[in-house]
């Protein structure tokens, strides 16, 4: 079982350039989220998608764009990369929100470096 | 709002002894409660979450946790660590009116052989 795939798993970039993280899901989920995860701080909502048609900000959307493709894909994009934008990306879908009490379940990650 | 509190960065326990992982929450209203491992360079994986009017839940791998109401807790244990329990553990809250899981900054948990 795929669960949920992400990809690429490493990328370096410089300063300036920008990039689109790729997420899918085969679990037929309606609710889909992006994560970034530094050291000491946990992992931070970038955004979420609470169903196909919908998107909206988490704690830390400041320099990302995402697009809900369909049901099974939603991508984060990064339109002009920043240092400060260096960390472990995760994405996550879950079969109602977080309201209805559903766990959620992450890809592997992208490890994501901004020279 | 909701927020959560992992108040010890690093937990160490020899293997065979119990084991508890600390998690105070604030909420408004009910809490939605759950517990997460990290493995390294993994996702986050589901252990457990809570279930209204059980103190006590089981999950995965043995674990369980503790809810207490009156103390805004919810700590993760295991009555017997192994040596592979050594991850990082997340707890993340939410209620019936947020769409979204607020997580704690994550504990190490080191079981020593």
């Amino acid at each position: 079982n795929a669960g949920v795939t992400q990809t690429p798993k490493f990328q370096v970039l410089k300063t300036g350039q920008s990039m689109t993280l790729q997420c899918a899901q085969d679990m037929n989920h309606n609710s889909m989220y992006w994560y970034r995860q530094d050291p000491g701080m946990g992992l931070r909502l970038i955004y979420y998608s609470a169903s196909e048609g919908t998107t909206d900000k988490g704690e830390v959307p400041n320099g990302y764009n995402v697009s809900r493709l369909n049901k099974r894909e939603f991508s984060l994009r990064l339109e002009s990369a920043a240092p400060s934008q260096t960390s472990v990306y995760f994405c996550a879908s879950s079969d109602k929100g977080a309201r209805d009490n559903q766990p959620q379940h992450f890809g592997d990650g992208t490890r994501l470096s901004i020279l | 709002a909701q927020s959560v509190a992992q108040p010890e960065d690093q937990v160490n326990v020899a293997e065979g002894n119990p084991l508890t992982v600390k998690c105070t929450y604030s909420v408004s209203g009910n809490p939605y409660l759950f517990w997460y491992v990290q493995y390294p360079n993994r996702g986050l994986q589901f252990l457990l979450k809570y279930i209204t009017g059980d103190n006590l839940v089981k999950g995965s791998y043995g674990f369980e946790a503790e809810f207490n109401k009156s103390q805004t807790s919810f700590h993760l244990k295991k009555p017997s660590a192994l040596v592979s329990d050594s991850a990082l553990y997340f707890c993340a809250v939410s209620h019936s009116g947020y769409s979204t899981l607020t997580f704690g900054k994550g504990t190490m948990l080191l079981v020593s052989p």
